[in-house]
């Protein structure tokens, strides 16, 4: 098991531009999350799913756009790129949210917009 | 006032040292607390969860939570230098709310 990837590991973009981070996982997990790690904030959420064909806002969802078409993926879309948005982007997925809810982190996406 | 807070350190210890490591927080609502483990460039992964107040152990660490004081600590006994890494609390109100994250402590343990 693969457990949780993410596409790209590190890119570069302009502001302005636009790009599509890529999570997969092969855990048959329910729930899917994307969050923005930086320096002295912590992991916010920006979009979750409950399942596929679902999404919803989470803490910082401005700026950025999801689908889960399909269970085992989750993408992030950002249409306008900008330098607020240079940050660490973490995909994690959970079976469940019972109890604490496990939830199994991607290795991480390291933007910067310049 | 952010709702979950660290010391951000960085927290240097000698290997063998006992750590304790903090997170008070302010929604008075928070029922489930979970310590994750952060090595650098890499995910989270889940280390220790409990649910209300009270004391767990697994292995060489002890999660404690003291709702009354809105204080929760993770204490690592003969700490190693694979223990090295960014610890961050996760907690959140039921079930099937959102999880809120601290910002993280960084841990440097020295051989």
């Amino acid at each position: 098991n693969a457990g949780v990837t993410q596409t790209p590991k590190f890119r570069v973009l302009k502001t302005g531009q636009s790009m599509t981070l890529l999570c997969a996982q092969d855990m048959n997990h329910e729930y899917m999350y994307w969050y923005r790690q930086d320096p002295g904030m912590g992991l916010r959420l920006i979009h979750y799913s409950v399942g596929e064909g679902t999404t919803a806002k989470g803490e910082v969802p401005d700026g950025y756009n999801v689908s889960r078409l399909k269970k085992q993926n989750f993408l992030l879309g950002l249409e306008s790129a900008a330098p607020s948005q240079t940050s660490v982007y973490f995909c994690a997925s959970s079976l469940s949210q019972v109890g604490g809810g496990t939830q199994y982190f991607g290795p991480g996406t390291r933007l910067l917009v310049l | 006032q952010k709702e979950v807070e660290q010391d951000p350190g960085p927290l240097s210890v000698p290997e063998g040292a006992i750590v304790s490591l903090n997170c008070t927080y302010s929604n008075s609502a928070f029922q489930y607390f979970m310590w994750y483990r952060q090595y650098s460039r890499k995910g989270p992964e889940l280390l220790m969860y409990t649910y209300s107040s009270g004391n767990k152990e697994d292995g060489r660490f002890t999660a404690q939570v003291d709702k009354s004081s809105k204080y929760i600590s993770l204490f690592i006994r003969d700490s190693q230098p694979s223990d090295s890494a960014t610890y961050l609390c996760a907690m959140k109100e039921t079930s099937y709310d959102k999880v809120i994250f601290g910002p993280g402590t960084s841990l440097s343990v020295i051989p």
